[in-house]
């Protein structure tokens, strides 16, 4: 079975700030990664994922994100924030089978 | 992009009521999943579907049921709504690794709130 650790609830930073959201995960297998994000009154969306390759992984909106194996960890980064970054974010993870689980979120506030 | 579609996005009903929340996705996808989700809490799958005439329970029970009767429609009910049922709902559909390489699309979802 798979788990997902989102270890900050809440991160407010200011306009232009860099910023991390950390997720990690626990799996007894090989797993696909992903990052969605969800606006207000909105589903959630794909911002990135991670599938094979490359550890490093680029999103849409400037977002990237790195898989680290011995860390079992796949943290969320963006350079320069802006206002519309503001929304929920959730680390999820697969193992190609027909479920995807999901952490509990991170909401990002950017403020002015 | 998405072409998958929840109604009502908001229900407030009263409690006893039996209630069906709509799902729909135009893109042929045979997998389609129902999500509960509550504040600062993970989303719980709890209803999926492989494709017609398929559907498995999930990991958080559920008193809800579904049915698969055609590929784009996946609706969700609940026979007697009580005030514990109250969350947000997400419907997710999605294709062949081929087509959407485990990529999830999802509804805007629909609020219930049960008095």
């Amino acid at each position: 079975a798979q788990s997902v650790t989102q270890l900050d609830s809440q991160v407010p930073v200011f306009e232009e700030a860099p910023v991390e959201l950390r997720c990690n995960y626990s799996s007894s297998v090989s797993v696909y990664l992903f990052w969605y994000v969800q606006y207000p009154n909105q589903g959630l969306q794909l911002l990135l994922k991670y599938l094979s390759g490359s550890t490093l992984v680029k999103g849409i909106n400037g977002f990237e994100a790195e898989f680290n194996k011995s860390q079992t960890s796949f943290h969320l980064r963006k350079p320069s924030v802006h206002i519309s970054d503001t929304a929920e974010y959730f680390c999820a993870v697969s193992a190609g089978g027909f479920k995807t689980i999901f952490g509990a979120g991170t909401r990002l506030f950017v403020k002015a | 992009e998405a072409d998958i579609y929840q109604t009502p996005r908001y229900l407030v009903i009263g409690t006893g009521k039996k209630i069906t929340l709509e799902c729909s996705q135009t893109m042929g996808h045979d997998k389609m999943y129902w999500y509960q989700q509550d504040p600062g809490m993970e989303l719980h799958l709890i209803h999926y579907s492989y494709g017609v005439n398929s559907t498995e329970k999930g990991d958080l029970s559920s008193e809800s049921t579904v049915s698969r009767i055609r590929t784009e429609h996946f609706p969700l009910t609940l026979e007697s709504a009580r005030p514990s049922h109250t969350s947000q709902y997400l419907c997710a559909s999605r294709g062949s690794y081929l087509e959407t390489n485990e990529k999830l699309f999802f509804g805007s979802g629909t609020q219930l709130s049960v008095l």
